[in-house]
This record gives structure tokens, C-alpha cells and sequence, in this order.
């Protein structure tokens, strides 16, 4: 069955850079993206952004361009997403989300558990 | 971007009632629409996907309708389980967005 394993959860200070993981296992890593999405203390779910597989092609949220990096391993079918320059509303749940495609349409269609990253001084 | 805008925000309801939640997207995205159930403390799970499609394991009281820009997401006979917080997203784009979610509270 597909799994999406991420990293545990992280504190940070303000400025500092977090990098979670997200290993996938029961399919084939390279032939589906992942997205990663975050969620804020009692708000609703952000896109973050998303990353082929495959190729490593990436597109990032605008609001997050030049703070984050989203990267794979296919060696170890590993999924990651590096956030920089954090602050405190960068607390928040992120999840990593493999992609489906079905009639045409992209769907998130297998969830990680989340990994909670605080960030404070 | 493609902005995403459900209603409402939140709402009451009983067990047993029918509830329908609308997305709205600011710009036509055909049947590129899913929807999220988030029950709380939990990771999201994909209730219907291309706009009307069940996703397997669903229960058959939820539903999905709309094209374009108006997308409405249905749940006949609300049952406990289903009081959790709702989502709409488009991936009409490369750069997916979600609607700011709905929450379904016990009455």
C-alpha cells in the first residue's frame, strides 16, 4: 500500500532553515509528484508547492519564491522540502502529498501524517 | 493565481440533514476541482475528485457537482462522522490553491 512517511517535528529560531522528509514506499516514486502543503495553527491548508519525481522540475507559490526548496531523492524514494529565513508564522503542519491523475485532473491522493515545525525564539 | 472561495465559512447542522457547501474559482477551470475532508488532528483524505468523482471508499451520500466556476460538494444524511472541516482545490494550474475550507459543526 502506498505511504508517505515524513520526518519528525522541529523547533527553529526565527531565521534559521528546516528541512523535512517524506519517504514514499508501494509505488513506483518516480512516476508520480509530490506536493507539500502546510497548515498553520487553527487555519486552513496552503499549497506550498510541488516537484516532479522524475524530472526534479519544480513550482514553487509565489508568496514562498526564494524562501523554499523542494527537492527527491530517487536513490532512497525521498521527498524533500527546505524552508529558509523562517519566522513565527512559518509554524505550522506540513504535509507531503503524492499526486494522481485520473480523467485529466490532478488530485492529492495519499497524505504524510504531517511534521509540526515551530518556530521560536 | 486562481482564487478558491467556499461558503460558507462554517455551518450547524443535525444528524440526518443534507448539507451543501459551494467553491467558487476566479477564473474558469473546467472539472479541475477536488474536495478534502479534514477531520481534526488528522491529515486531509480525498473525498471527490474531478469535480463529481467519488473517490473508492467514500461513503455514497457525498457528492459532487459543477463545472467552470461553481463547484458544489453534498452530503446526504450527515452522519457523525462527518462533522470534520471541508476543502475545495483546483489543479486547473500548475500552481494549485485551496478554498479557505468549511466547517461542518454538530448542531
Amino acid at each position: 500500500q502506498v505511504q508517505l512517511v515524513q520526518s519528525g517535528g522541529e523547533v527553529k529560531k526565527p531565521g534559521a532553515s528546516v528541512k523535512v522528509s517524506c519517504k514514499a514506499s508501494g509505488y513506483s516514486f518516480s512516476s508520480y509528484g509530490i506536493s507539500w502543503v502546510r497548515q498553520a495553527p487553527g487555519q486552513g491548508l496552503e499549497w506550498m508547492g510541488w516537484i516532479s519525481a522524475h524530472y526534479g522540475d519544480t513550482h514553487y507559490a509565489q508568496k514562498l519564491q526564494g524562501r523554499v526548496s523542494m527537492t527527491r531523492d530517487k536513490s532512497t524514494s525521498t521527498a524533500y522540502m527546505e524552508l529558509g529565513s523562517l519566522r513565527s508564522d512559518d509554524t505550522a503542519v506540513y504535509y507531503c502529498a503524492r499526486e494522481s491523475e485520473i480523467l485529466g485532473v490532478v488530485m492529492l491522493h495519499y497524505w504524510g501524517q504531517g511534521t509540526l515545525v515551530t518556530v521560536s525564539s | 493565481d486562481i482564487q478558491m472561495t467556499q461558503s460558507p465559512s462554517s455551518l450547524s447542522a443535525s444528524v440526518g440533514d443534507r448539507v451543501t457547501i459551494t467553491c467558487r474559482a476566479s477564473q474558469t477551470i473546467g472539472t479541475s476541482l477536488n474536495w478534502y475532508q479534514q477531520e481534526s488532528g488528522k491529515a486531509p483524505k480525498l473525498l471527490i475528485y474531478a469535480a463529481s468523482s467519488l473517490q473508492s471508499g467514500v461513503p455514497s451520500r457525498f457528492s459532487g457537482s459543477g463545472s467552470g466556476t461553481d463547484f458544489s460538494l453534498t452530503i446526504n444524511s450527515l452522519q457523525p462522522e462527518d462533522f470534520a472541516t471541508y476543502y475545495c482545490q483546483q489543479s486547473y494550474s500548475d500552481w494549485k490553491t485551496f478554498g479557505q475550507g468549511t466547517k461542518v459543526e454538530i448542531k
